[in-house]
C-alpha cells in the first residue's frame, strides 16, 4: 500500500523566515496530495491540496510543490507568523483505494 | 452549518468494557472513515466507507467495528478495549476519495 514519509518532526523558525516541510510518497498512481493543519487542541483542516497534473500551487503565504519523478511533494510557508505555529500533516491518496494515507506529522513553531 | 460531529469528546473506561463513540456529517458525504492519532506516528486509517453498507479496513483495524446504516453516521465500535487503544480519535468525511476530508472534533479515550 501507499506509504508517506514527512521531514522533520519538528521544525523552529524566527517570525519572518520561512519554513519547508517535506513528504515523498510510495506509489507512483498517487495523484492527490493535501496538506492539512492541526492547532492545539483542534482537529486538522485542510490549508492547501495539489493534484498531479499540477507541478505547484500558491496560495498566498502557502505554496505546495509536486515532483512526480522523484515521489516528493513539499510545503512553503514564507513570512512566517506566530499563529503558523501548528502540527501539518502531508497526505496522499490513489486512486481506486481507500482515502488519504498521512505522514507522521510536523510540528512548527514560529518564535516571536 | 457544514460539520462533522463526534460524541462523546472525552471518555475514561475500563479494559473489556464495550463502548461505541458515534459520528455524524449532515454535508451527505459518501466517504467516511476513522482514523487514531498517536504522538510521533500521525494519522492512522481505522476503517473506513464509501457508501451506506460498504466499509472496509484500514491500516490498524484490529479491535475496532464500525457500521455505515445510514449515509450520515459511522459509529466506531470497541468490543472490549484494551489499554493500547487509549488514543485520540478523529471521524472524517469527504465527498471522494480525493477530495478535501472535513474531520470531527475529536474524542480522547483512555483505557484503564
Amino acid at each position: 500500500g501507499e506509504n508517506v514519509e514527512q521531514h522533520p518532526s519538528t521544525l523552529s523558525v524566527q517570525e519572518g523566515d520561512s519554513a519547508v516541510i517535506k513528504c515523498t510518497y510510495s506509489d507512483s498512481a498517487s495523484n492527490y496530495f493535501p496538506w492539512y493543519k492541526q492547532e492545539l487542541g483542534k482537529r486538522p483542516q485542510l490549508i492547501i491540496d495539489i493534484r498531479s497534473n499540477v507541478g505547484e500551487k500558491k496560495d498566498q503565504r502557502i505554496a505546495v510543490t509536486l515532483n512526480k519523478t522523484a515521489k516528493h511533494f513539499s510545503l512553503h510557508i514564507t513570512e512566517t507568523q506566530p499563529e503558523d505555529s501548528a502540527v501539518y500533516f502531508c497526505a496522499a491518496s490513489t486512486p481506486g483505494r481507500r482515502a488519504l494515507t498521512f505522514g507522521s506529522g510536523t510540528r512548527l513553531q514560529v518564535q516571536p | 452549518e457544514a460539520q462533522v460531529t463526534q460524541n462523546p469528546r472525552y471518555l475514561i473506561t475500563v479494559t473489556g468494557k464495550k463502548l461505541t463513540v458515534t459520528c455524524s456529517q449532515n454535508m451527505n458525504h459518501e466517504y467516511m472513515s476513522w482514523y487514531r492519532q498517536d504522538p510521533g506516528l500521525g494519522l492512522r486509517q481505522i476503517y473506513y466507507s464509501m457508501n451506506v453498507e460498504v466499509t472496509d479496513k484500514g491500516d490498524v483495524p484490529e479491535g475496532y467495528k464500525v457500521s455505515r446504516k445510514e449515509k450520515r453516521n459511522f459509529p466506531l465500535i470497541l468490543e472490549s478495549p484494551s489499554p493500547n487503544q487509549t488514543s485520540l480519535y478523529f471521524c472524517a468525511s469527504s465527498g471522494g476519495a480525493h477530495t478535501e476530508a472535513f474531520f470531527g472534533q475529536g474524542t480522547r479515550l483512555t483505557v484503564v
